[in-house]
């Protein structure tokens, strides 16, 4: 089955910087790769995804890039805001596969 | 509508208690969720349902029963849960019938305590 592996497991920057946020995964199959952002006592909601036949994608604030080749996709957060602190997991999936595939979540935390 | 709700959430319940987690949405899903979410790690896919039918089941105990009324509704019947089984339980809805590449929409989850 898939192995997501997701880095760093904790991540604290200074208000106004960016935050970079690294997934690995093992099958290469998979050709979606959402993110989602966990706040404290919420359930977790989807920030912004990608699909395999796309190499970047970008809403706002937030970016997606995906590499295909090496197995890996990352989650760029730029001019970060307290409001961004939170916990993400990155995951991945592949068409008929009967389940999404979690990273082990980052704690990202913006120090005011 | 874009929300999942669920009731209640919070709940504590002995070991010999019977109790139901409910979970209600009305933009038209077809497929509805159960996941278990210990802290700190991601959550669990325990159940799928599939156009009202239980189509993935995760090897879950037999003490955690499904059920899906309607397209809209979706209850985890809770029977002689063991303290290991507290946790967050999350229910989740997609727009089709399960495709796991589709966008997964959240309820806040039911923190569940078993003493």
């Amino acid at each position: 089955g898939e192995n997501v592996e997701q880095h760093p497991s904790t991540l604290s920057v200074q208000e106004g910087d960016s935050a970079v946020i690294k997934c690995t995964y093992s099958d290469s199959a998979s050709n979606y790769f959402p993110w989602y952002k966990q706040e404290l006592g919420k359930g977790p909601q989807l920030i912004i995804d990608i699909r395999s036949n796309v190499g970047e994608k970008k809403d706002q604030r937030i970016a997606v890039t995906l590499n295909k080749t090496a197995k890996h996709f990352s989650l760029h957060i730029t001019e970060t805001q307290p409001e961004d602190s939170a916990v993400y997991f990155c995951a991945a999936t592949s068409t008929g596969a009967n389940n999404l595939f979690f990273g082990t979540g980052t704690r990202l935390t913006v120090i005011p | 509508d874009t929300e999942v709700t669920q009731t209640p959430k919070h709940l504590v319940m002995g070991m010999t208690n019977k109790k139901s987690l409910k979970c209600e949405q009305h933009m038209g899903h077809r497929a509805m969720y159960w996941y278990k979410q210990k802290a700190k790690k991601p959550p669990e896919l325990m159940f799928v349902y599939s156009y009202e039918k239980l189509s993935i089941n995760e090897s879950v105990p037999s003490r955690f029963s499904p059920e899906c009324p309607n397209s809209s509704l979706l209850n985890l019947h809770l029977h002689a849960l063991q303290p290991e089984d507290s946790a967050l339980y999350l229910c989740a809805s997609s727009l089709n019938g399960g495709a796991t590449n589709e966008k997964l929409f959240f309820g806040s989850g039911t923190q569940l305590s078993v003493l």
